[in-house]
């Protein structure tokens, strides 16, 4: 079962535009989100993370906001560039559990 | 400051054989966890482990895959005899562990890419 969704498996912005990749979530109990960006032949690279006591982070280019009642987050890339295109995945963990759950995955492109 | 490091980059194996995944976490790290991607999914948990105990392996298949990390040395994953449908991407991330019961950030190696033929 797929706790953590990511329903568009692709995206694509024109350079300096918003990038806005979505996320949805099933088990209310998960209290703590992560995106991380991934490039062709390489691990994933941590990007921003959010707790759930909060409904925003920013860190420069990048802010992701947290719905709990939707059980929804989104992140937000603004000005989107070229080397911003990556797959991103966010994933959601909560306390007391090891595990990591992962979304499929979103490919932005980012047309310059 | 090494990052995760995983070998062979890319594995090709035959049916039937054995494949080895070799994963070294970063440093000041003393947690590891093994995912897999298949193609068109995303990274599905396999199993969590610390040095010499294996935390959570509700992730791995019952049969023919095993994983340890040794007091030294790399952790290793281990797929024994290999089917055509173990072809992936697999991918090892190493934390401090866990934070007020909160699992802190995973960083991620560059993962190993078998092929079963």
């Amino acid at each position: 079962d797929q706790q953590v969704k990511q329903n568009s498996p692709s995206l694509s912005v024109q350079e300096g535009r918003i990038s806005i990749l979505n996320c949805d979530y099933t088990n209310s109990m998960f209290d703590y989100f992560l995106w991380y960006k991934k490039y062709p032949a390489e691990g994933p690279t941590f990007l921003i993370s959010i707790s759930s006591i909060k409904d925003k982070n920013e860190d420069g280019r990048f802010t992701v906001f947290l719905n709990k009642s939707a059980k929804h987050l989104s992140l937000h890339i603004v000005p989107s560039q070229p080397g911003d295109s990556a797959v991103y995945f966010c994933a959601a963990i909560r306390r007391g559990n090891n595990q990591f759950y992962f979304g499929t995955g979103t490919s932005l492109t980012v047309i310059p | 400051n090494a990052g995760v490091m995983q070998n062979p980059r890319h594995l090709v194996r035959r049916r039937g054989q054995e494949a080895r995944l070799r994963c070294s976490p970063m440093k000041g790290h003393s947690h590891v966890y093994w995912y897999r991607q298949l193609p068109e999914e995303g990274l599905k948990f396999m199993v969590y482990l610390q040095k010499e105990n294996i935390i959570d392996e509700s992730g791995m298949p019952k049969e023919r895959f095993s994983a340890e990390f040794p007091k030294e040395g790399p952790s290793i994953l281990r797929i024994q005899q290999v089917v055509r449908g173990d072809s992936a991407a697999y991918f090892c991330a190493s934390s401090r562990g866990t934070s007020g019961g909160r699992q802190e950030t995973q960083y991620f190696g560059p993962g190993t890419r078998l092929l079963v033929l």
